[in-house]
């Protein structure tokens, strides 16, 4: 089966420091990789995408890589803010249905003062 | 433009009983797409419709739940004879087309009682 994963454990960092979040996937190479931000009781924010044949992307403070032969996609998130405490999710799409969403279980990110 | 409007936010059934939750995609939107999220889990892929067509129901079990897009009116996610299993928050989002960005609603928080 065509897994993505992410570390299931939050990961705590100091205020002004880069937040680096991991998605692991297995079997084939999706053809997009997006990452979304969730907050308690809220719907998924979506952040970026990236494309197969793109190796980097990004948007203000945030930045996304994606490396097919470590069959990984790296999230950062330089500067980071308390604000920025959420779940991030990644989900990869099939070429041929692009919002049909394979998520991973997120990471939850806890920026501190 | 008002984002996409699920309701109701919060729902208490008891076994057995009908859930109807309903889906008013962004405007100009003709795509939606609903996504279930149990307790600590990620979200998966139940069903993507366009107007008066199923597309995709790969994600959707085989019984009791259903789902529709009509030509006038909200996308209803029906669940039958509901159980204490299907207490989920479930997500709708919507698009453009399929090849465009997909946002989500602030999800129904169904509890079987």
């Amino acid at each position: 089966s065509q897994k993505i994963e992410q570390n299931s454990e939050a990961l705590n960092i100091q205020e002004g420091k880069t937040a680096t979040l991991t998605c692991n996937y297995t079997n084939y190479s999706p053809a997009y990789l997006q990452w979304y931000r969730q907050d308690p009781g809220r719907g998924p924010v979506f952040l970026l995408l990236i494309r197969e044949n793109e190796k980097e992307k990004r948007k203000e403070r945030l930045k996304v890589t994606f490396d097919t032969t470590l069959k990984q996609s790296l999230f950062h998130i330089t500067a980071s803010q308390p604000a920025d405490s959420a779940t991030y999710l990644c989900a990869r799409s099939p070429q041929d249905n692009f919002n049909k969403f394979y998520f991973g279980s997120g990471t939850k990110l806890n920026v501190k003062p | 433009n008002a984002g996409v409007m699920q309701n109701p936010r919060h729902l208490v059934r008891r076994r057995g009983q009908e859930a109807r939750l309903r889906c008013s995609p962004m405007k100009g939107h003709s795509h939606v797409y609903w996504y279930r999220q149990l307790p600590e889990e990620g979200l998966k892929f139940m069903v993507y419709l366009q107007k008066e067509n199923i597309i995709d129901e790969s994600g959707m079990p085989k019984e009791r739940f259903s789902a529709e897009f009509p030509k006038e009116g909200p996308s209803i996610l029906r669940i039958q004879q509901v159980v204490r299993g299907d207490s989920a928050a479930y997500f709708c989002a919507s698009s453009r087309g399929e090849g465009d960005e997909a946002f989500f609603g602030q999800g129904t928080r169904l509890t079987v009682v």
